[in-house]
């Protein structure tokens, strides 16, 4: 899960390394994920999605990656660049059941020229 | 592309004023969101509306009203601000149905003085 308190947790990379940001989830049921960039003083952007009868999904440069078996998602980003920094979260929902998404506290990127 | 827009990116209101904060989507969306977000506290789910005139409290609705006459408007009240209601507020939309991604807006940023 993700830490309590007023830090979110931060991942610093180089620019052109790889970057793998890492959410857990709580509803076994929940079958549809979304993960969704935050830049500084704008709102989230969505990224990229997966349903649970999928394991993984590609993007442009992004890549999710499911684990229904210990309730983890991941998202992968490729050749990271400035660009990228930002807070990434993870949001999950059960389409059977809660009709409102849980969202992530998120995770701060710092992508180092 | 789905376009969500807050009217009004910042604003400073007294405490005890009447504060609306308007947010129009252009997709034909069934279901609008307000959300307020803390450091520390990620996103806090305050009303949502899954369809005209319609509205269900959120997690935190305390000192908030809704308002949705129209498909594409929805509006946040604040009754009477109080300092403790200074924070960012995002309203978000989504097609009917729960496995459907959720679209922000850029965010209002409010501070009550």
């Amino acid at each position: 899960g993700e830490s309590v308190g007023l830090h979110l947790p931060t991942l610093s990379v180089q620019e052109g390394d790889n970057s793998i940001i890492n959410c857990a989830y709580s509803n076994s049921a929940s079958d549809y994920f979304i993960w969704y960039k935050q830049e500084s003083g704008k709102g989230p952007q969505f990224i990229i999605d997966i349903r649970s009868n999928m394991d993984k999904r590609q993007g442009q440069r992004v890549t999710v990656l499911l684990n229904k078996t210990v309730k983890h998602l991941s998202l992968q980003i490729a050749a990271t660049q400035p660009g990228d920094s930002a807070v990434y979260f993870c949001a999950e929902n059960n389409s059977g059941g809660s009709y409102i998404p849980t969202f992530g506290r998120g995770t701060s990127l710092i992508v180092h020229p | 592309d789905v376009k969500v827009t807050q009217s009004s990116r910042y604003l400073v209101k007294r405490t005890g004023e009447k504060v609306f904060l308007e947010c129009v989507q252009d997709m034909d969306h069934e279901n609008m969101f307000w959300y307020r977000q803390d450091p520390g506290l990620g996103l806090r789910l305050i009303y949502f509306s899954y369809d005209v005139k319609m509205k269900e409290k959120g997690d935190i609705p305390e000192g908030y009203s809704v308002s949705r006459e129209k498909k594409e408007r929805f509006s946040l009240i604040l009754e009477s601000a109080s300092t403790n209601q200074t924070s960012m507020y995002l309203c978000a939309s989504r097609p009917r149905g729960s496995g459907n991604t959720i679209y922000f807006g850029e965010g209002s940023w409010l501070t009550v003085v």
